[in-house]
């Protein structure tokens, strides 16, 4: 079974510019999530989707971040425009309804850093 | 506000030496309690999940056991390829489903 595949697995951006990052989840799974490692800090929840909705975005910092699932399937996490404090990586995650057995599959991560 | 702490930061041990790592948690309502191994340049592995007080899960050379308000790994006669990063996450019943996640614990087997 493949994983869950994130890319791509680095972005150098300048402040100000444009990112976007892209999460395939578990053929499947039904919930996804994105969450985020800044640099000397614990991951943190950013958000999660079942299928393609939203369920709680509670974890987003502001209105620069915009996350999509088309169609109840891949999803993307945009930053714009791209601030320094957003530099880290940035790990999405999927599972089906029977997580908290068989826990959350992540991916590799996107680091981003932003100059 | 739901919080996790993992101790020590970090843990260098000799091949076969044995210990425990501690997870502290403060969650409104635990559904369950998951320990991740992370190794460099990768995402999160799940191990476990703990879900009550009392309950010990193991794998290997990992045991993981959970109390009210504390995790444990313990990690028996380690070997090198265990060196990880060891992190600790709680699902609690607020209504979101994200997992708060510790720090971690970075745990470096010498031969």
């Amino acid at each position: 079974e493949a994983g869950v595949t994130q890319f791509p697995s680095h972005s150098v951006i300048e402040k100000g510019q444009t990112v976007t990052l892209r999460c395939d989840p578990i053929s499947g799974h039904d919930n996804l999530y994105w969450y985020r490692r800044v640099m000397g800090k614990e991951i943190k929840f950013l958000l999660h989707f079942v299928k393609e909705s939203k369920q709680d975005e509670s974890g987003m910092p502001n209105n620069r971040f915009l996350a999509e699932r088309t169609g109840g399937t891949y999803s993307t996490l945009k930053v714009q425009p791209a601030e320094l404090e957003d530099s880290g990586v940035y790990f999405c995650a999927s599972s089906q309804n029977d997580r908290l057995i068989n826990g959350y599959t992540f991916g590799s991560g996107t680091r981003l850093t932003v100059v | 506000e739901d919080q996790v702490t993992q101790s020590p930061e970090a843990l260098r041990l000799q091949e076969g030496e044995s210990s425990s790592l501690n997870c502290s948690y403060t969650v409104s309502g635990l559904r369950g309690l998951f320990w991740y191994r992370q190794d460099p340049g990768k995402g999160p592995e799940f191990l476990f999940t703990l879900y009550s007080a009392g309950e010990e899960k193991e794998k290997e050379r990992l045991k993981a056991t959970l109390t009210k308000k504390e995790s444990f790994l313990h990690i028996t006669a380690p070997k090198p390829e265990d060196s990880a990063t060891y992190l600790c996450a709680a699902n609690s019943g607020g209504g979101a489903d994200g997992l708060t996640f510790g720090k971690g614990t970075h745990l470096i087997i010498q031969p």
